[in-house]
């Protein structure tokens, strides 16, 4: 099973808004409303930062966003600020009890 | 605070078995899903393998499955994985993750720091 489809790279300057995609198929990010997406500073450990979609575990800024279509996700982050530099992975439910992950992509603040 | 703190992971040579082990503190393992979710160098993440708050369900992702064994304590709160002939593409950065729920999901909610396992000759 091959990873979710993620860009490489996005750039924004702060305040300006981003949007990173996640692309999968029927049977995994189309078939379910179950997609996370978390944040890795470099050397750290990812954060948990959106689940079923769109909602936001406690203690994550508003700022972030999710929303899907069909088979592509996508985390909306507003109000770039330099700390939001970072790897963002999406991750799908993906049927018989498997987990998915994106290829990641890297967010560079201007 | 939820802390996980994985161990065990280290140089080993092609063929050779390690086992890596997560001691979980401010909550119970018998009570949420546990994930093994490893990271190659330079790469992105991949899912592993997963065990139900019983453990009764287990799952493998495809590339360790029949050679990777998850198993739990839960009277020690600890979590493991039992890696059996290595390869040189299992070098990576091994996480122990905890679900937000009893059962596999896309919900983590918490990761440990990772133990590194290398495989070369």
């Amino acid at each position: 099973q091959s990873a979710l489809t993620q860009p490489r790279s996005v750039s924004g300057s702060p305040g300006q808004s981003v949007a990173i995609s996640c692309t999968g198929t029927n049977s995994d990010v189309g078939g379910y409303d179950y997609v996370s997406w978390f944040q890795q500073h470099p050397g750290k450990a990812p954060k948990f930062m959106i689940f079923d979609v769109s909602k936001r575990p406690s203690g994550v800024p508003d700022r972030f966003s999710g929303s899907k279509s069909g088979n592509t996700a996508s985390l909306t982050i507003s109000g770039l600020q330099a700390d939001d530099e970072a790897d963002y992975y999406c991750c799908s439910y993906a049927g018989a009890d498997s987990i998915i992950f994106g290829e990641g992509t890297r967010l560079t603040v201007l | 605070e939820v802390q996980l703190v994985e161990s065990g992971g280290g140089l080993v040579q092609p063929g050779g078995s390690l086992r890596l082990s997560c001691v979980a503190s401010a909550f119970r393992i018998s009570n949420y899903a546990m994930n093994w979710v490893r990271q190659a160098p330079g790469k992105g993440l991949e899912w592993v393998s997963s065990i139900s708050d019983s453990g009764g369900n287990i799952k493998y992702a495809g590339s360790v499955k029949g050679r990777f064994i998850i198993s739990k304590d839960d009277s020690k709160n600890t979590l493991f994985l039992q890696m059996n002939s290595l390869r040189v593409e299992d070098t990576a950065l091994y996480y122990c993750a905890k679900a937000e729920l009893g059962w596999l999901t896309e919900r983590i909610d918490h990761w440990g720091q990772g133990t590194p396992v290398t495989v070369s000759s």
